[in-house]
This record gives C-alpha cells, structure tokens and sequence, in this order.
C-alpha cells in the first residue's frame, strides 16, 4: 500500500530565502507526482506534475525533482515570499493511473 | 472557466438528516472523484466514478453514495448525517493519467 510522508510538517523562513519541502513514497510504481499549493479554508491549487520519467519540472521560482528509485521528491522555491505562506501537498499517481495517494502537506510560513 | 465546481461551498446541519454535495466539472472528462479532508488537514480519496462505474471506494460507510446524473457531474450524497462527517469534502477531476488533477473549491460540511 503506497504511503506517502512530507517532511518538514511546518516551516517558518524569513522572506528571501531559498527552502526546500520534502516527500517520500513507498512504492516507486508511480505514474506521476503532483504538488499542490492550499491556503487556508481555500482548495487545492496544482503547482507542478512530474511524470514518472522526468526528474525534473520547472515553473517561475518553483522546481520540483524526482527520484523515482529512491522514493523522493523535493519543492524548491527560490527568493521566498509572504504570499508563498500556505500549505503545500504532494500526491503521487500509481502506474494503473486510477489512485492518487497525499502526503500530509508542510505547512509554510514566510516572515516578512 | 472553473474546470470544477462544487456547492455549496458551506453546509451546516444537524446529526441524522440528509444532505447533498453538488459536483461539475467541464473538461468532458470520463472520471471525477471525491476526497474528504479532515480537521487535520489528511487529503483522503473517497470514490472514484467513471462512466456510472464506482471503480474505488476506499472503506467510506454506504452513507456516503456518488450519484451521476451525466457526465459532467458527480455528487454526493449522505445519509443520516454523523458528527464525524464534518470535514472538508473536495470533488476533483483526475485527469487524463499523463495529466494535473483538479480540484474543485471545497465543500466545508459540519455536523451539529
């Protein structure tokens, strides 16, 4: 059974700097990775998908890698921002391409 | 256009009664699921319905049933409401497999 952790569960930088936000899966039969941006009492906004054969999608400050084999996938964002402040979940898609499994989410704070 | 689009975006009701969510998505998709988020913010897939087909049901009590008058749409509905229901619930198009899921706003259901 795919499981799916994000670690930190919190963060808290000060605006500028660079961050990295984390995820594991267990079982690297993924079809694709998708992270996904929430605000408070907001729904889910796709950032980035990763196909299973890429190792990497870019978009404006955000880049997200993926290391199918070992199971990881990071978010980095560049020259953070207040209004990156939400929560950030990735998901992944299993290779029949019916299940998508989340991870918790890392919920991040930028201080202005 | 919204690809997904949900009301109401706020349901508050008492234990015992009947309630319906409501779901459309115009992306002319075959598959559209249905997620609940609890209070602590876990994303969790509920059903999945293609084609009058429910291919997923992830262990959600037979209160809970997916009604799909057409293609565009898929609702929830529950019955005899529980406290435990309050949550978040999100219906959301996965998508073709090589494609981004997309969620609808949210429907923030609670149970008095």
């Amino acid at each position: 059974k795919q499981e799916v952790t994000q670690i930190p569960a919190a963060l808290s930088v000060p605006e500028g700097e660079n961050l990295v936000l984390n995820c594991s899966f267990t079982d690297s039969a993924i079809y694709n990775l998708q992270w996904f941006r929430q605000d408070p009492g907001k729904g889910l906004t796709s950032l980035l998908l990763i196909q299973s054969s890429q190792r990497e999608q870019t978009s404006g400050r955000l880049n997200a890698s993926l290391d199918k084999s070992s199971g990881r996938s990071t978010l980095y964002i560049a020259a953070s921002q207040p209004g990156d402040s939400a929560t950030y979940l990735c998901a992944v898609r299993d290779n029949y391409g019916q299940n998508f499994v989340f991870g918790p989410g890392t919920r991040l704070s930028v201080l202005p | 256009d919204t690809a997904v689009s949900q009301t109401p975006k706020y349901l508050v009701t008492q234990m015992g009664n009947d309630k319906s969510i409501k779901c459309e998505q115009n992306l002319g998709h075959d598959t559209m699921y249905w997620y609940k988020q609890d209070s602590k913010k876990f994303l969790k897939i509920m059903f999945s319905y293609n084609n009058k087909e429910l291919i997923i049901n992830e262990t959600v009590p037979n209160r809970f049933s997916p009604k799909s008058p057409d293609k565009a749409h898929l609702n929830l509905h529950i019955n005899s409401l529980e406290l435990g229901d309050s949550a978040v619930y999100f219906c959301a198009d996965p998508g073709l497999e090589s494609h981004e899921q997309y969620f609808g706003p949210g429907t923030r259901l609670t149970v008095t």
